[in-house]
């Protein structure tokens, strides 16, 4: 596959664990925090949103922290199948929900073990 | 619902040759962003556009450039070609009001030589 990413952060479980997968990001004033999936081969995929007023939000098997104090975000996945395998991007969007202007993180590589 | 398409799929160039890359967003979606991904940058934002006028734009030289047509198609172009062009190039396409749920393309991947 293409590789998109040759030293990123790299999380190793087990199929049925809970993952946790981390980011700091850096813009006070942005609005939206959100989390993209990257298999190899194709585009982001887009998981789960976070306003800056909330702190968490949870979605299908996935929950989003955010701790505005220390600038960290975080993106749990619940019961991990090897179908999450995959890099994951946290995002920022300092424009409102009407740009379509993000600044990505650098990325985590989610290895899931059968 | 068809998703983003983006032509080509892999695309080879010589140094100080110029290429163009098309996008074709989900029917309904009129804003079209342009990411760039290399694996030591990450993924950058190159520029956006809605209604055919470009609203934002990235940190990238002049020889970037793009436009979006009536029917939200965009295209991006890059003139005179260097090595460190060479990248996936992403787009993505979105909903009025809904930026942060960008639904990406699989992008083309453009080497240059």
């Amino acid at each position: 596959g293409e590789s998109v990413g040759l030293h990123l952060p790299t999380l190793s479980v087990q199929e049925g664990d809970n993952s946790i997968i981390n980011c700091a990001y850096s813009n006070s004033a942005s609005d939206y925090f959100i989390w993209y999936k990257q298999e190899s081969g194709k585009g982001p995929q887009f998981i789960i949103d976070i306003r800056s007023n909330m702190d968490k939000r949870q979605g299908q098997r996935v929950t989003v922290l955010l701790n505005k104090t220390v600038k960290h975000l975080s993106l749990q996945i619940a019961a991990t199948q090897p179908g999450d395998s995959a890099v994951y991007f946290c995002a920022e969007n300092a424009g409102g929900t009407s740009y379509g202007k993000l600044t990505f993180g650098q990325g985590t590589i989610l290895t899931v073990h059968p | 619902k068809a998703g983003v398409t983006q032509t080509p799929r892999y695309l080879i160039k010589t140094r100080g040759q110029q290429v163009t890359l098309s996008c074709s967003p989900i029917s309904g979606h009129r804003s079209v962003s342009w990411y760039q991904q290399t694996p030591g940058q990450g993924l950058q934002f190159l520029f956006e556009y809605f209604s055919e006028t470009q609203r934002n734009k990235g940190n990238f030289p002049g020889r970037f450039s793009g436009r979006q047509f009536s029917n939200s198609r965009s295209e991006m172009n890059v003139s005179t070609l260097e090595l460190g062009d060479s990248a996936l190039y992403l787009c993505a396409s979105s909903l009025v009001g809904q930026g942060s749920t960008l639904h990406f393309g699989n992008g083309t991947r453009l080497t240059v030589t």
